[in-house]
């Protein structure tokens, strides 16, 4: 199975700064990663596809690069809704696997 | 309007079954992949096991593999997962969840306790 680790668990930040999540797949998978934001008590967002395509709807202050085994979910300017917990999530193979959550709390 | 709405959750023994429903509208159920995927009180994401859209094939977590069974009736727009020996590491919320490379639809979940 492909285990996914992000880093940092958690972060503060102000509104304003520039958040940078990473994400490391113990396998390749190519560009077949997916970032989810959470807000306490209701069911994930999908932000981010194929590692780097914005789903629509989504504000533009969010970007995802890389590939491989390598991963980065980018918060260009943090704004007061974004404040949440971020999952990214492998779908290269079977099973699926999620990364442990990275929470964006106030500075 | 796209909804998933989950049902089904409860309070349930140890080695336990409950049966969870997911009845989807707003989109055509039959050609697209289904999930599920559970939270643990205060953790973070698991997924849980995956549908084709016609049922050819189904997939699963290690930590479910033998114990629950995900299935669906396209012509009753419902996704279902029978649960069975279920254990007190069980208990979370269950989501229902459409897409395959990417999960784009989420229910709002439903709620399972496992405990005596």
């Amino acid at each position: 199975d492909i285990q996914m680790t992000q880093s940092p668990s958690s972060v503060s930040a102000s509104i304003g700064d520039r958040v940078i999540i990473t994400c490391r797949a113990s396998q390749g998978i190519s560009s077949w990663l997916v970032w989810y934001q959470q807000k306490p008590g209701k069911a994930p967002k999908l932000l981010i596809y194929a590692a780097s395509s914005l789903q629509s709807g989504v504000p533009s202050r969010f970007s995802g690069s890389g590939s491989g085994t390598e991963f980065t979910l980018t918060i260009s300017s943090l704004q007061p809704e974004d404040f949440a917990t971020y999952y990214c999530q492998q779908t290269d193979s079977f099973p699926r696997t999620f990364g442990q959550g990275t929470k964006v709390e106030i500075k | 309007e796209v909804q998933l709405v989950e049902s089904g959750g409860g309070l349930v023994q140890p080695g336990g079954s409950l049966r969870l429903s997911c009845a989807v509208s707003g989109f055509t159920f039959n050609t697209y992949g289904m999930n599920w995927v559970r939270q643990a009180p205060g953790k973070g994401l698991e997924w849980l096991s995956y549908i084709t859209s016609s049922s050819g094939s189904m997939y699963y977590a290690d930590s479910v593999k033998g114990r629950f069974i995900i299935s669906r009736d396209n012509a009753k727009d419902s996704l279902y997962l029978q649960m069975n020996s279920l254990r007190a590491e069980d208990t979370a919320v269950y989501y229902c969840a459409r897409g395959n490379s990417a999960i784009g639809v989420w229910g709002e979940g439903t709620t399972v306790i496992v405990s005596s």
